[in-house]
């Protein structure tokens, strides 16, 4: 099972809305609406940012939110922050012996 | 509020057993949750080792599975990892962590590097 793709890198002006893309296949993104993201600052621990594709966690801001089209799920930050500027990974749900894949991360810059 | 705490050894030796213990404080195991273990080697991603379901169902990365044994302590309200025959490859960042689903990780450790080095 092969990690899902994500851009490498991202990045966006304080105030400007960006989107990261996750893709994989049917057995995974496609298939179920088992999608997550996670940020990820330096040195520390990943945080839940969305599970079940587009639902927040109580205490993630609303500048956050997921989407999926076919095998593609998408986060969108809106009215970019300093403190966004972080590493992001999807995972999923797959269908394959491995159960669970995270994606292959994405740096998110803040300009 | 979950609370997790990885504690173990911070360099093993090749060809040795990593064992990890994770206290859990704030929910008690026995009572729900999936609790599991994600590591992500210096400068690199995540990826997923296994978790056991606080029934003692366990579901393990196949590309780990021979290797790997996560158990539950629940008179101690812990669980741990054992990973053996460990190579320079295992040197990762292990986290601890839990959810209300296998795929979810909602709450985590703050991680413990294990380094494999002779």
């Amino acid at each position: 099972q092969s990690a899902l793709t994500q851009p490498a890198s991202v990045s966006g002006s304080p105030g400007q809305s960006i989107t990261i893309s996750c893709t994989g296949t049917s057995s995974d993104v496609g298939g179920y609406n088992y999608v997550s993201w996670y940020q990820q600052h330096p040195g520390k621990a990943p945080k839940l940012m969305i599970y079940d594709v587009s639902n927040r966690p109580s205490g993630v801001s609303n500048r956050f939110s997921g989407s999926k089209s076919g095998n593609t799920a998408s986060l969108t930050i809106s009215g970019l922050q300093a403190e966004d500027e972080a590493d992001y990974y999807c995972s999923s749900y797959t269908s394959s012996s491995t159960l669970k894949v995270f994606g292959t991360g994405t740096k998110v810059t803040v300009l | 509020q979950v609370q997790l705490q990885e504690s173990g050894p911070g360099l093993v030796k090749p060809s040795e057993t990593l064992s990890l213990t994770c206290a859990v404080s704030g929910y008690s195991i026995s009572s729900g949750y999936y609790w599991g273990w994600i590591r992500q080697p210096p400068g690199k991603g995540l990826e997923w080792i296994g978790s056991i379901y606080h029934s003692g169902s366990t579901y393990y990365n196949p590309s780990l599975k021979s290797r790997v044994t996560i158990s539950v302590d629940t008179s101690k309200n812990q669980f741990s990892l054992k990973l053996s025959s460990v190579t320079a490859a295992d040197t990762a960042v292990y986290y601890c962590a839990s959810g209300r689903q296998l795929v979810t990780e909602t709450y985590w450790g703050q991680g413990t590097l294990v380094t494999v080095s002779s």
